[in-house]
């Protein structure tokens, strides 16, 4: 199973709006509504931002939100502040209870 | 609050086994599916294995199977991961992550802080 493929890296300026894609196949993120993205900063273990595509789990800022079109799905960062600079990555099922992730986006705040 | 602290890691030689253990606390152990990922160096995240709430159904990543065998012990609220015929390619720090389904979802809200494995001669 191959990792999903996103940009290695996005940029924005504090209060902008990024999006991170994730780009499947028809046999991962194209078939399931079952896409998480999740946030790592440095050291520390990833977080879980989004859920089943576009869900937030408790805790989490509305001003990440998820979308999906066909085989790509997309992280939305809205009023980019300081402290979402990490790492994202996506995640998919692809079957049969097997899970693939992202290549991973570094986002960078100016 | 819950927590998921895995343990076992270390250095071992190629070809041999390891074992992995993660202990959980603050929630239900046994009504959430289990798994383990990875992250090699200066590497991505890598989903190794899963294992629903109650052992019924096991699924591997292609990269692991037949090598590792993932197991959980509901009365000890602990999740396992027997490594055989470790290779150079396994070294990374593996992750104890709960699902947030008594079945397997592949949603991970909750990890641990990770046990590094290196395997090297």
């Amino acid at each position: 199973q191959s990792a999903l493929t996103q940009p290695a890296s996005v940029s924005g300026s504090p209060g902008q709006s990024i999006t991170i894609s994730c780009t499947g196949t028809s046999s991962d993120v194209g078939s399931y509504n079952l896409v998480s993205w999740y946030q790592q900063h440095p050291g520390k273990a990833p977080k879980l931002m989004i859920y089943e595509v576009s869900k937030w789990p408790s805790g989490v800022s509305n001003r990440f939100s998820g979308s999906k079109s066909g085989n790509t799905a997309s992280l939305t960062i809205s009023g980019l502040q300081a402290e979402d600079e990490a790492d994202y990555y996506c995640c998919s099922s692809a079957g049969i209870s097997t899970y693939v992730f992202g290549t991973g986006t570094k986002v960078t705040v100016l | 609050e819950v927590q998921l602290v895995e343990s076992g890691g270390g250095l071992v030689q190629p070809g041999r086994s390891l074992r992995l253990s993660c202990a959980a606390s603050g929630f239900t152990f046994d009504d959430y599916a289990m798994h383990w990922v990875r992250q090699a160096p200066e590497k991505g995240l890598e989903w190794v294995s899963g294992i629903t709430w109650n052992s019924d159904r096991i699924v591997y990543a292609d990269s692991v199977k037949g090598r590792f065998t993932i197991s959980r012990d509901n009365a000890k609220h602990s999740l396992y991961l027997q490594m055989n015929s470790l290779r150079a390619e396994d070294t990374a720090l593996y992750y104890c992550a709960k699902d947030i389904n008594w079945d397997l979802v592949g949603s991970f809200d909750y990890w641990g802080q990770g046990t590094l494995v290196t395997v090297s001669s």
